[in-house]
């Protein structure tokens, strides 16, 4: 398997609901990201966790919430969003050691906030 | 301060139109250099990681290279489906697990 699966592929929420997006690798990888990307731009590293551990948080605001229960799962909790946080959000893995290593990138939740 | 310039921004290509398209690099270290194919709306695929400079990957009608300061992907007669968005994305010693990505190149190719 050599996939990154995300869910759902697409989200429409209001500001006042909760929701989670999830994220699944059974590559073995031990680092898992979540990434956020607006048309027409680059994928923005919001968190990393290494080894289930949250290693990077790039001052993401606190409405957004990642969870790393196991090393195969990635979750992004979502709490009164503004509609200026409506992207492309991506979820991808990487095996963090040896030399050859790629970051595998899932393919995305089109979140849509009303 | 790491940086990731890709140009050109937007290239138009007709079928069978060989060119490159060009990632220049400002690093304090690299552990790695990568190029990522992303269609709308879905995530990015990845195509190649360079390590070192003077090293070259191939993969069908792309063909990667890199430099001490700059990467380049070449694309030998392309097809419609390669029109697609090209991210160059560079991985800096140090440590951290943060990428530093270009802008990407926008490659259409006509028919």
């Amino acid at each position: 398997d050599t996939e990154v699966t995300q869910t759902p592929k697409h989200l429409v929420m209001g500001m006042t609901n909760k929701k989670s997006l999830k994220c699944e690798q059974h590559m073995g990888h031990r680092a898992m990201y979540w990434y956020k990307q607006k048309a027409k731009k680059p994928p923005e590293l919001m968190f990393v966790y290494s080894y289930e551990k949250l290693s990077i948080n790039e001052s993401v605001p606190s409405r957004f919430s990642p969870e790393c229960p196991n090393s195969s799962l990635l979750n992004l909790h979502l709490h009164a969003l503004q509609p200026e946080d409506s992207a492309l959000y991506l979820c991808a893995s990487s095996p963090l050691q040896g030399r050859y290593y790629g970051y595998t990138f899932g393919s995305g939740t089109r979140l849509t906030v009303v | 301060e790491d940086q990731v310039t890709q140009s050109p921004e937007a290239l138009r290509l007709q079928e069978g139109e060989s060119s490159s398209l060009n990632c220049s690099y400002t690093v304090s270290g690299l552990r790695g250099l990568f190029w990522y194919r992303q269609d709308p709306g879905k995530g990015p695929e990845f195509l190649f990681t360079l390590y070192s400079a003077g090293e070259e990957k191939e993969k069908e009608r792309l063909k990667a290279t890199l430099t001490k300061k700059e990467s380049f992907l070449h694309i030998t007669a392309p097809k419609p489906e390669d029109s697609a968005t090209y991210l160059c994305a560079v991985h800096p010693q140090g440590g951290s697990e943060k990428l530093v990505f270009g802008k990407g190149t926008k490659l259409t190719v006509n028919p």
